[in-house]
This record gives C-alpha cells, structure tokens and sequence, in this order.
C-alpha cells in the first residue's frame, strides 16, 4: 500500500527565510506528482504539477522537483512570506491504485 | 474558467434531514470526484465519476448517495448521516480519468455539521 510522509509536519520560520518541504512515497512508481496549498477550512488550490516526463516545475517563488528513483519530492519555497503560511499537501499519482494519494501535510507559519 | 465551485459553503443538519451539497465546474473536465477531510487529516478519497459514470465507490455507507446529471454537475446526497459524517467536502475536477496526467483541480469546499 502506498504511503506518502511529508517531513516536517510542522515548521516555523521568519519571514525572508527560503525553505524545503519533504515529500517521501513508499512506492516509488509513481509518475505524476501534484503539490498544494490549503487554508484553514478552504479547499485545496495547486500549486505544481510534475508530469512523468519531468523532473520539476516552478511558478514563481516556488520550484519543485521529483526523484522518482528515489520516490521524493521537495518543494522550495524562496524568500518566504507572511501570506505563505498555511499546510502543504503533496500527492502522487500511480502504483496499484492509481489513485491521488496524499502525503500527511506539513503546516507551514511564517513569521513576520 | 478555471473553477471549481460548491455549494453551500456550510451546512448544519439534523439526523433525520435530508440534503444535498452540489459541485459544478466549467473546465470541460471528464472526471469528477468527491473528498472528505477530517481536521488536520489529508482528504480521503469518496468516489470518482469518470465520463458521467460512477467508476470509484470506496466503501462509502449508502447514506451518502452520489449523482453526476451531466459532465458539469456533481451533487452528493446526504440521508440519514451520523455526527461523525461532520467534515469538509470538497469536490475535484480532472482533465481526464485517474491518470492524472493533468491533475486534480478543487473546488472550497462544504463544512457539513450533522448535530
């Protein structure tokens, strides 16, 4: 069964600071990866998608890349703001169910 | 239009109550899906219509009845439910099936309250 770890579940940082959340899958066949953003009690709004051809996508302050040898994601947040806090989801596509799976959330603050 | 609507936003109801949360997207998608997310919990997976048929049902009791009337709505039924069916829906949209090679894209959600 596939499983899906994000590390840290929760950091702290000040503003400006640029940072890696971790995003680690027991079974490495996947072959999409998608990372999201959620606000307390709001829905779900993406961020990246890294199709199975690539291995990374950036929009803006954030660039994430995807090992699949490895099965891990990280996504890079640059010079970090207030307004990024919220919780970070990341989700792949792919192994026996071929269902979106999603890591456990890392719950991002950011100080200003 | 790159949304994913729901409504209503919140939505208290009784055991007995019989309701509906709705969800429409104007993208042209194929595949539509149902989440619920416990506080603090990644979603979890409800069921999956792909081409307007249902092609994922995850165990899910029978007092949460899902509709897909075209390829643009989405509507899940709610009979019957039990407080600890209190949680967030959130209703997703995908170009095509559960291949996900264009991924999912999410509407904000129903906080659904059952007293």
């Amino acid at each position: 069964k596939q499983e899906v770890t994000q590390i840290p579940a929760a950091l702290s940082v000040p503003e400006g600071e640029n940072l890696v959340l971790n995003c680690s899958f027991t079974d490495s066949a996947i072959y999409n990866l998608q990372w999201f953003r959620q606000d307390p009690g709001k829905g779900l709004t993406s961020l990246l998608l890294i199709q199975s051809s690539q291995r990374e996508q950036t929009s803006g302050r954030l660039n994430a890349s995807l090992d699949k040898s490895s099965g891990r994601s990280t996504l890079y947040i640059a010079a970090s703001q207030p307004g990024d806090s919220a919780t970070y989801l990341c989700a792949g596509y792919g192994g026996a169910t071929n269902k979106l799976i999603f890591g456990t959330g890392t719950l991002l603050a950011v100080q200003p | 239009d790159t949304e994913v609507t729901q409504t209503p936003k919140h939505l208290v109801m009784g055991m007995t109550n019989k309701k509906s949360l709705k969800c429409e997207q104007h993208m042209g998608h194929r595949a539509m899906y149902w989440y619920k997310q416990k506080a603090k919990k990644p979603p979890e997976l409800m069921f999956v219509y792909s081409y307007e048929k249902l092609s994922i049902n995850e165990s899910v009791p029978s007092r949460f009845s899902p509709e897909c009337p075209n390829s643009s709505l989405l509507n899940l039924h709610l009979h019957a439910l039990q407080p600890e069916d209190s949680a967030l829906y959130l209703c997703a949209s995908s170009q095509e099936g559960l291949a996900g090679g264009y991924g999912q894209f999410f509407g904000p959600g129903t906080r659904l309250t059952v007293l």
